[in-house]
Order: C-alpha cells, then sequence, then structure tokens
C-alpha cells in the first residue's frame, strides 16, 4: 500500500526559508523509474508542479522557480525534501508530494499541507 | 514558457457526455496525463499516457489525443463527476519541465 505524508510548518514569514519534507511508504526511491515530485496549489488556484527528483539521484526543477528551491531524498528514511528559499505571500497554497512513475507520471498523492506566508 | 490551454468550465446534463480539451504544442510528441481533483481532496490520476486507464478508475472517463490536442471523455456524466480536471505534460526540453493545464470546472446539472 503506497501513502505519502507531507510535513511542514504551516505558517512561515516573508522572506524565510519553507522545509517540507515528504514521507512515503509502500516504495522505494531505489526502484528504477521511481521519483518523487512536490506540487503545489494555491488556494482556488491551479496545480503548478514544483520539483522531481529520480531515483538515480536528478533533479529537476521548475524554471520559473528553480533559484528558489532544492530538492533531497534521504532514501534509507524514506524522504524527500523541498526547500524554498525567500518565501512571499505569493507563495501561500496546499503543497503535495506524489509518487510520480517515470517522472511524469504522478499516481499517488499525499494529503497535502496548507503553507500560509504572512508577517 | 510551455503553456497547456484548458477551458475554464464544461457544463452538461446528467447521463451527458462531457469532453474536456487540452491543447499545447508538445502534445504531438509528448503524453497527456488528466487528474480529477474534487472539493478539498487531493488530485486523483484518471487518464496517464494519453489513453490509459488507471486501476480502479471507471471505464466511463476515457482519453484520446490528435495533433495539439488531447481529450478527456466521461461518458455518462453523473453528479459524483463534479470537480476539477487538471491535464499535464512536459515540455520539448530534453530534461523534465512539467506543466498542469489551468483546470476545468465540470459541472453537471
Amino acid at each position: 500500500q503506497v501513502t505519502l505524508r507531507e510535513s511542514g510548518p504551516a505558517l512561515v514569514k516573508p522572506t524565510q526559508t519553507l522545509t517540507l519534507t515528504c514521507t512515503f511508504s509502500g516504495f522505494s526511491l531505489t526502484t528504477s523509474g521511481m521519483c518523487v515530485s512536490w506540487i503545489r496549489q494555491p488556494p482556488g488556484k491551479a496545480l503548478e508542479w514544483l520539483a522531481l527528483i529520480a531515483w538515480d539521484g536528478d533533479k529537476y526543477y521548475s524554471p520559473s522557480l528553480k533559484t528558489r528551491l532544492t530538492i533531497s531524498k534521504a532514501t534509507s528514511k524514506n524522504q524527500v525534501v523541498l526547500t524554498m528559499t525567500n518565501m512571499d505571500p505569493i507563495d501561500t497554497a496546499t503543497y503535495y508530494c506524489a509518487r510520480t512513475v517515470a517522472g511524469v507520471n504522478f499516481d499517488y498523492w499525499g494529503q497535502g499541507t496548507l503553507v500560509t506566508v504572512s508577517s | 514558457s510551455y503553456e497547456l490551454t484548458q477551458p475554464p468550465s464544461v457544463s452538461v446534463s446528467p447521463g451527458q457526455t462531457a469532453r474536456i480539451t487540452c491543447s499545447g504544442d508538445a502534445l504531438p510528441k509528448k503524453f497527456a496525463y488528466w487528474y480529477q481533483q474534487k472539493s478539498g481532496q487531493a488530485p486523483v490520476l484518471v487518464i496517464s499516457e494519453d489513453s490509459r486507464r488507471p486501476s480502479g478508475i471507471p471505464e466511463k472517463f476515457s482519453g484520446s489525443s490528435s495533433g495539439k490536442v488531447a481529450t478527456l471523455t466521461i461518458s455518462g456524466a453523473h453528479v459524483e463527476d463534479e470537480a476539477d480536471y487538471y491535464c499535464y505534460s512536459t515540455d520539448f526540453s530534453g530534461g523534465h519541465n512539467g506543466v498542469f493545464g489551468g483546470g476545468t470546472k465540470l459541472t453537471v446539472l
């Protein structure tokens, strides 16, 4: 049974760095073709793909956010971590992690975590 | 930057067929994926690789792609199919630049 769960602060201040952790079970990030992605959704708005980390360590970022994002994995802990620097109120959103097969297929999602950016 | 374009809304009567389109320049060469998101819930994959239906997804959901347009078809739509639907694909770059469409609100009334 595949599960993913996002964790991190619910509230961050402008200019701070956000760190989110995705803890997963039911699959291994060492399996060929397996990846984990981060996706966000501002309230009432569309989904936005942010970043992906692959089983082989390759990392990909949204071009519009790549200077602010870092994705990493702790394979032994079954965790993927996303950091986003210089947070702004427009970054207020629900952040999801998702198992990603072959780099494009988000077949399992976490329930999401709402992050509010406010002073 | 690469964009996928969806109609903001589609409305059908119960039992009718709903069709939601997604247009993008790279779609002739890249697969489209479709996600259903009901209010307050995480998205669910309903169609992968243009037309493959994942296990557990009802047969009423089907997908197709022709040229620059991918289409999600919901046959015999009912109230429980009301949701936001998003397409997803990647651009031509050698790496991975994933993009979601703007989403389509399906109303069944």
